[in-house]
């Protein structure tokens, strides 16, 4: 079964440091996401990409944040300053459909500890 | 008013019980609806998607209320594996799902 794949699965950085998340999704799919969740908190959206440029961003996605498709087939997250609170557990997902009629498939995660 | 709201829990329950989650949404205009399944630490993963006024998949019956803007997750003989976070999932304003803050299932036997 296709599935969306993330490297690392954890990286501890310090703060200020940049920080590059990657994701490879599904290869027929057309629309890409991240979302990240704090811990114990709930799944928060950042942002979209469709057709090779941003859909979407969140209020959360500030200048740090940087999204990529360099090729065809990786999606990185770049948080180029990062700081305490970006702790967290970064998802990305993937669709073949826009966000209202497909399901969004996610992966595993990648656990980022700004210390 | 949030986007979506959701009762966090947590719902204890035994074995064999059947339980329910609400959630409330505030976009009128949405058409779509899922509920996903979180386990612990782990990657959320679709559970059922509501395109109408509900659907069935085996022990899990979700329902649809567009008049009062609310979905309901009904989970028939619960087992120990259905123990996880439940979210409430729809399209927000703009181009993106929103996820609920997600409701804890505790089965126990």
């Amino acid at each position: 079964e296709p599935e969306v794949t993330q490297t690392p699965s954890h990286q501890v950085t310090q703060m200020g440091q940049e920080v590059i998340l990657r994701c490879v999704p599904i290869s027929n799919h057309l629309y890409f996401y991240w979302y990240r969740q704090i811990l114990g908190q709930k799944v928060e959206f950042l942002v979209s990409f469709y057709n090779n440029e941003i859909s979407e961003k969140s209020e959360i996605f500030d200048d740090q944040f940087s999204v990529e498709r360099p090729d065809g087939s990786n999606f990185t997250l770049k948080i180029r300053s990062t700081k305490l609170e970006d702790s967290a557990m970064y998802f990305c997902a993937s669709s073949i459909r826009d966000r209202g009629l497909g399901e969004l498939f996610f992966g595993e995660g990648s656990r980022l500890t700004v210390l | 008013r949030k986007e979506v709201e959701q009762d966090p829990g947590p719902f204890n329950v035994p074995e064999g019980a059947t339980v329910a989650f609400n959630c409330t949404y505030s976009n009128s205009a949405s058409q779509s609806f899922f509920w996903y399944r979180q386990d612990c630490r782990k990657e959320p993963k679709l559970l059922m998607s509501v395109y109408s006024s509900g659907n069935e998949d085996g022990r899990f019956t979700a329902q649809l209320n567009r008049a009062s803007q609310y979905i309901s997750l009904l989970i028939r003989d619960s087992k120990l594996s259905d123990s996880a976070t439940y979210l409430c999932v729809t399209p927000g304003y703009g181009n993106k799902l929103v996820f609920g803050a997600g409701t804890i299932l505790r089965v126990k036997s």
